[in-house]
């Protein structure tokens, strides 16, 4: 089946901390990643995506690269701020529809001043 | 827009009364989706609609909850009758085709 496996948390760091999330999947096919963000008291919004082997998704300093030969889309970012304190949820989707997408389980971000 | 609006924000209930969560979609978004939170097992999807139409709705706990879409723009999920291992964070999120999906700010559920 398929399926997310996230690094479980909570992670804290000190600000400007280089970070790392580490998030593999198991799909059948060809999955489309991706890494989504909750602030308190929110939803969850996108972060950031890659839709083929190799691709690398960015934003707000973030970066995730798709990584077929492992089944690997690891979060990173260089220097974590206070404002990145939020919890991250990797996901994917499958399939030509590309209908039905699954999260793992979320990993807790906490960024010290 | 104003994005996914979900009502009400948070719940307070008994045991055993019925719940009635409530949802609209962005407008011109086809898929419509019912996630629950818990610190326990994370985010779970229960259902999700295509065009109005029920999809998949075998993450459904059981036969105490109920999904409808009657139109483009609103949707229920409903609970009766309510247990506190309903207490969770519901989600309802929307997307077009297969872009980026919204969520909603959710609705706090505690069952007492």
């Amino acid at each position: 089946g398929n399926s997310v496996t996230q690094m479980e948390g909570p992670v804290t760091l000190s600000e400007e901390a280089f970070l790392t999330i580490n998030c593999t999947y198991t799909a059948t096919g060809y999955p489309s990643l991706f890494w989504y963000v909750q602030y308190p008291g929110e939803g969850l919004q996108l972060l950031l995506k890659a839709t083929k082997a190799d691709d690398k998704g960015s934003n707000k300093g973030f970066e995730a690269t798709y990584r077929k030969e492992t089944t690997s889309f690891h979060l990173e970012k260089g220097s974590v701020q206070v404002s990145d304190s939020a919890v991250y949820f990797c996901a994917l989707t499958v399939g030509s529809s590309a209908s039905k997408i699954i999260f793992g389980s979320g990993t807790r971000l906490s960024i010290r001043p | 827009d104003a994005g996914v609006i979900q009502s009400p924000r948070h719940e307070v209930t008994e045991m055993g009364q019925e719940v009635t969560l409530r949802c609209k979609p962005i407008s011109g978004h086809d898929y419509l989706f019912w996630y629950r939170q818990t610190m326990m097992r994370g985010l779970e999807l229960l259902i999700y609609f295509n065009n109005n139409v029920p999809i998949d709705d075998s993450g459904m706990p059981e036969d105490r909850f109920s999904a409808k879409m009657p139109n483009a723009s609103f949707s229920t999920l409903k609970i009766q009758p309510s247990e506190p291992r309903d207490s969770a964070v519901y989600f309802c999120a929307s997307r077009i085709r297969d872009e980026k999906l919204f969520f909603g700010s959710g609705t706090q559920l505690s069952v007492l």
